[in-house]
Parts: structure tokens; C-alpha cells; sequence
């Protein structure tokens, strides 16, 4: 069974700061991996989506790589700004059980501070 | 091109009632997918549909139950609802089918609130 786990749970920076947020998941049998972000009470809104088949996606200020071997993702945002403030999520697409699915990590809530 | 939009977006309902929530995908988009958020369970998948046909299914009870129309709008039905039902019930959708290798695209969401 596919898990995914997010850490930190809450991560709080400075602007300006670098950072990275961290996705871990225990089966590497994936398609692709998805980072979202997350505003209170919104919807989810798709940053950055690695086919299984690459190592890493960039759009903006955003970088994310993946490392199928080890199970692990990073998303990397430079010069961080209080805009960025949300939950990021990551989320595994893959085949189990018989069926297609999408697993969600339980994602890190990030703060940026002014 | 307008986004997945969900109506209503936010319902109060009482233990027992039953509620529907609708979904319309991204124009041009046949597949949808419904998934529910809670703070202790985080998002977890309840079905995809495509073409009016349910293609997967996640583990949730039988009070949990959806359909698609030919227009590929798409409702999602809880009945007899129970406490633990509140939740960010989210839609999102795609051109083609594919839950798990395909990039989702997803609506704002629903909040349910059952007292």
C-alpha cells in the first residue's frame, strides 16, 4: 500500500529565505508525482507534475526533483515571499490493487514572514 | 478557459439528511474525480468517472455514491449523514481518464458541515 509522508508538518521562514519542502513515499512502482499548493478553506492548485520518467520540473521560482530509487521528491522555492504562504501537498500517481490511484501526502503548512 | 467550478460551496445539513454536490469539469474535460479532506485524514479518493461510467473507487461506504451525466458535469450523493461526514469535498478533472498518471486540475471545493 502506497504511503506518502510530508515533513515538516509546518515550516515557518523569513522572506527572502530559500527552502525546501520535503515528500517521501514507500512504493517507487509511480507514473508521476504532483506538488500542489493549497490556500485556506480554497481548492488545490497545481504547481508541478514530474512523470515518472524524470528527474526534475521547474516553473518560476519553483524547482521540484524526484528520486524514484529512494522514494523521495523535494520542492525547492527560491526567495520565498509572503504570497507563498499555503499547505503544499505532494501526491503519487500510480497502479495498485488492481486500480489507478493518487496518494496524498498529509502536506507542509509553510509561513513566510515579512 | 473557465476552471472546475463546485456548487454550492458551502452547506449545513443536520445528522440523517442526505445532500448532493455538483461538479462541472473544465470544458472539454470528460473525467472527474471526487475526493474528500478532513484535517485528520487528509485527502482521500472516493471515485472517478469517465464517459458516465465509474472507472475507480475508493474505500468509502455505500453511503457515499456519484454519477455523470452525458455533459460531464458530475454529482456526488451522501446519505443518512453522520458527524464525521464534515469535510472539503473536492472535485477535479482531466481530458482523458488516468487517476493516477494523469495531472488532475481541481475545483475550490464544497465545505460540508453536518451538525
Amino acid at each position: 500500500k502506497q504511503e506518502v509522508t510530508q515533513i515538516p508538518a509546518a515550516l515557518s521562514v523569513p522572506e527572502g529565505e530559500n527552502l525546501v519542502l520535503n515528500c517521501s513515499f514507500t512504493d517507487s512502482a509511480i507514473y508521476n508525482l504532483q506538488w500542489f499548493r493549497q490556500d485556506p478553506g480554497k481548492g488545490l492548485t497545481s504547481l508541478l507534475l514530474i512523470q515518472s520518467s524524470q528527474r526534475e520540473q521547474t516553473s518560476g521560482r519553483l524547482n521540484a526533483s524526484l528520486d524514484k530509487s529512494s522514494g523521495r521528491s523535494t520542492l525547492y522555492i527560491a526567495a520565498s515571499q509572503p504570497g507563498d504562504s499555503a499547505t503544499y501537498l505532494c501526491a503519487v500517481g500510480g497502479y495498485q490493487g488492481g486500480s489507478e490511484k493518487l496518494v496524498f501526502g498529509k502536506g507542509t503548512k509553510l509561513t513566510v514572514n515579512p | 478557459k473557465a476552471g472546475v467550478t463546485q456548487t454550492p460551496r458551502y452547506l449545513i445539513k443536520t445528522r440523517g439528511q442526505q445532500v448532493t454536490l455538483s461538479c462541472s469539469p473544465i470544458s472539454g474535460h470528460r473525467s472527474v474525480s471526487w475526493y474528500q479532506q478532513t484535517p485528520g485524514q487528509g485527502l482521500q479518493f472516493l471515485f472517478e468517472y469517465f464517459s458516465e461510467t465509474q472507472r475507480n473507487k475508493g474505500n468509502f461506504p455505500g453511503r457515499f455514491s456519484g454519477r455523470q451525466f452525458s455533459n460531464s458535469r458530475s454529482e456526488m450523493n451522501v446519505s443518512t449523514l453522520e458527524l464525521g461526514d464534515s469535510a472539503l469535498y473536492l472535485c477535479a478533472s482531466n481530458f482523458i481518464p488516468g487517476l493516477g498518471t494523469q495531472e488532475q486540475f481541481f475545483g475550490p471545493g464544497t465545505r460540508l458541515t453536518v451538525l
